[in-house]
């Protein structure tokens, strides 16, 4: 079946811009993750979401960082005036439970730029 | 504060030969411990996981990991390494909802 993916790959954003990010995790996955992954570094945690609930989101690193996911499964990161520190990837997965015993599934991530 | 250490930033090994990477952790309690690859251009892939139980664990293509609870460790092994395993490899720490990453080691493979 269809993995997470991304949309869109690739994005090059002036500073100040707003962006969106869009999420599309496998079909009935109650859990979805946002990461940020910065150059040469490991995946860093963002938020997470349980069904429509977000659950934790205490690595958002500023209130310019913004994720819904209001239906329970498709999921939006937004970025408010976007400033060159956010130049990086950012990975979603979800997974099919809660909790860190179920995988999590991984999509290719949406390279941000950030001029 | 929980952290991930590998310290090993690039390793390089010829064809057929043996890996090991080098994965150390901090945190309190017995964590879950993950062990992902990531090949250009794709998402990660999980390639084994801990969470109790036995401490040698296998996982998909061929590798294995050991958690070391004296070593505070879980170093990943292949005996027999294949240029299709070049790529980037991530330990990682689990706790509640979070996942903590290492820095990655990036595996390139020589013929």
């Amino acid at each position: 079946g269809a993995g997470v993916s991304q949309s869109p790959r690739y994005k090059v954003a002036k500073r100040g811009q707003d962006v969106a990010l869009r999420c599309d995790p496998i079909s009935g996955h109650v859990s979805l993750f946002w990461y940020q992954q910065a150059l040469g570094q490991g995946p860093e945690f963002l938020t997470y979401f349980q069904n429509e609930a977000q659950l934790d989101k205490s690595g958002l690193p500023s209130d310019r960082f913004f994720a819904e996911r209001p239906e329970g499964s498709v999921s939006t990161l937004k970025i408010q005036r976007t400033q060159q520190e956010d130049s990086a990837v950012y990975l979603c997965a979800s997974s099919s439970g809660w909790g860190l015993s179920y995988e999590q599934y991984f999509g290719p991530g949406t390279r941000l730029t950030v001029t | 504060a929980q952290s991930v250490t590998q310290p090993d930033i690039h390793i390089t090994v010829s064809e057929g030969a043996s890996l090991e990477l080098r994965c150390n952790y901090s945190y309190g309690a017995t964590p879950y411990l993950f062990w992902y690859v990531q090949s250009p251009g794709q998402g990660l892939q999980l390639l084994l996981k801990y969470f109790s139980g036995d401490t040698l664990v296998q996982g998909i293509k061929g590798f294995e990991a050991e958690f070391k609870r004296s070593q505070s460790s879980f170093n990943l092994r292949k005996p027999s390494v294949h240029w299709s395993d070049a790529a980037e490899y991530f330990c990682a720490v689990g706790t509640g909802n979070q996942f903590y990453f290492g820095t990655g080691t990036s595996l390139t493979v020589i013929p």
